[in-house]
C-alpha cells in the first residue's frame, strides 16, 4: 500500500518553461511534506518543504503547493534550467522534524536546452 | 559539500557473504541515523533507525538478524547485510539529522548499490 504516490515516472520540459511535478498521498495523518532532488550517484538533497498549515511555500524558482482536501501537492520550478534535470522525490511525515519519512517513487525530470 | 558520507558506493558479492556499509556524519554528531533501501522502480523505504549506544529499531518486515546495525560512535553507523542473497540486491542509503539544526531536514549519504550474485 503506497502512501505517497508520484504517478509520473518521468517529465520532460524545455528550458525556461515551467516544470510541474505532482504527488498524492493517502494518509491523512501526514502533516509535513518535503521534496528531495537526486542526481545520479549522489544521495537525495533537500529542496523545499511545506507543513499542513500552509498551502504554499516558495523558495526562489521553487514553489510547493499543498491541497489538503485533495491530498495532493505539487512542485513548480520556474523557469526550468538544464541543471534541474534530476529525480525528484516527494516525501511525507506525520510531524515536522520526524525522521520517519515516507517517500514516493520519484519523477525523473529532464530539462532540455 | 557532503555532510553524510557513505561507503562503499558499490558492492558486488557472492551469495552467502556478508557486506558492511558505513555511514559517517562529517561535521556533526548524530545520535540517530537512518537506513533506507530502494528496490528498482520502488520508493525509498525506511529499514531501521540506528541509535548510538543502544539497539537499532527496525521497521516491520525487516529482519534484524539479517541486517545488523551498529552505531558505536556519534559519527558512525554501520549496516551489515549478513549471508547476502540475490534478493538483497538493492540500493541502500543512510541519512542523519544535524541536531544543531532544529527541524532541519535529513542529510543523505550517496548510497550503496549492492549486487549479490
Amino acid at each position: 500500500d503506497q502512501q505517497v504516490k508520484q504517478n509520473s515516472p518521468s517529465l520532460s520540459v524545455q528550458e525556461g518553461r515551467i516544470s510541474i511535478l505532482n504527488c498524492d498521498y493517502t494518509n491523512s495523518m501526514f502533516d509535513y511534506f518535503l521534496w528531495y532532488k537526486k542526481y545520479p550517484a549522489e544521495g537525495p538533497t533537500f529542496l523545499i518543504s511545506i507543513s499542513s498549515i500552509k498551502d504554499k511555500n516558495e523558495d526562489g524558482r521553487f514553489t510547493v503547493f499543498l491541497n489538503k482536501s485533495a491530498k495532493h501537492l505539487s512542485l513548480h520550478i520556474v523557469p526550468s534550467q538544464p541543471g534541474d534535470s534530476a529525480v525528484y522525490f516527494c516525501a511525507a511525515s506525520a510531524k515536522v522534524g520526524s525522521e520517519k519519512l515516507v517517500f514516493g517513487k520519484g519523477t525523473k525530470l529532464t530539462v532540455n536546452p | 559539500g557532503a555532510v553524510v558520507s557513505q561507503h562503499p558506493s558499490r558492492v558486488i558479492c557472492k551469495s552467502g557473504t556478508s557486506v558492511k556499509i558505513e555511514c559517517r556524519s562529517l561535521d556533526f554528531q548524530a545520535t540517530t541515523m537512518f537506513w533506507y533501501r530502494q528496490f528498482p522502480k520502488q520508493s525509498l523505504m525506511l529499514m531501521a533507525t540506528s541509535n548510538e549506544g543502544s539497539k537499532a529499531t527496525y521497521e516491520q518486515g525487516v529482519e534484524k538478524d539479517k541486517f545488523l546495525i551498529n552505531h558505536a560512535s556519534l559519527t558512525l553507523s554501520t549496516l551489515t547485510v549478513t549471508s547476502a542473497h540475490p534478493e538483497d540486491s538493492s540500493f541502500y542509503i543512510c541519512s542523519a539529522r544535524d541536531p544543531r539544526r532544529f527541524n532541519e531536514k535529513l542529510f543523505f549519504g550517496s548510497g550503496t548499490q549492492l549486487s549479490v550474485l
